[in-house]
């Protein structure tokens, strides 16, 4: 399995800032992904962060919003651009690992509220 | 579109029952099924099938997939206070794409 860091862990955030979530994998990874959870629902998926190019996005999610960094197989950023109350939710790193057959583990999360 | 439906929803038992949770998918190019506990943020994970008719267990946990009716149980016997979490299903096809359902919200009841 893997370790995953995720940080913050908590934040209190004011309408219109952003926020820049930090994702840390104690192994290289191929995989990373990030997904928002809202109040009293499922995960979903808001990109696939490939290293060396651009993230792939989900269909209701765009770059200028969630922009997204991943310099290396260890370690990737999303950013929660603008926020608005609705951008309140918990955000969770994952990555999959082929020697696991693939398994998604996923870190601790970062759990925004946004006032 | 593809899909994951999980139920019941919620659920609410005593100690020592067992439970049944069910998922059922319409997943292009299936490849396997998760399932997850979740209890306060991030989910733990708990089987990956790949293949119809072979139960995984682990402890008081079981699950086993069914391909041909497009369908997993996640079984949970004699339940404990510490089993109450959402247990959620998930799908992964092929070209890596995940699908979650809606989770289960397992309360077990001293």
């Amino acid at each position: 399995s893997a370790v995953i860091s995720q940080k913050p862990s908590r934040d209190i955030c004011q309408r219109g800032t952003s926020l820049t979530i930090q994702c840390q994998v104690d192994s290289q990874v191929t995989m990373m992904f990030w997904y928002r959870q809202q109040p009293g629902q499922s995960l979903t998926l808001i990109a696939t962060a490939n290293q060396g190019s651009e993230a792939t996005y989900e269909s209701g999610f765009v770059i200028d919003k969630f922009p997204i960094s991943r310099p290396n197989l260890t370690f990737s950023t999303l950013t929660v651009s603008n926020m608005s109350p609705e951008d309140s939710s918990i955000y969770l790193c994952s990555v999959g690992t082929p020697n696991s057959g693939n398994t998604i583990y996923f870190g601790e999360g970062s759990w925004l509220t946004v006032v | 579109e593809d899909k994951v439906v999980q139920s019941p929803l919620s659920l609410v038992v005593h100690e020592g029952d067992t439970v049944t949770l069910n998922c059922s998918y319409e997943v292009t190019n299936f490849r396997s099924l998760l399932w997850y506990k979740q209890e306060k943020k991030a989910p733990t994970f708990l089987f990956m099938l790949t293949s119809s008719g072979i139960e995984k267990k682990s402890g008081r946990l079981s699950s086993i997939l069914d391909k041909k009716e497009l369908f997993s149980i996640l079984n949970i016997t004699a339940t404990q206070t510490g089993d109450s979490a959402v247990y959620l299903c998930a799908v992964v096809a092929n070209n890596n794409d995940m699908r979650f359902g809606a989770g289960t919200r397992l309360t077990v009841k001293p």
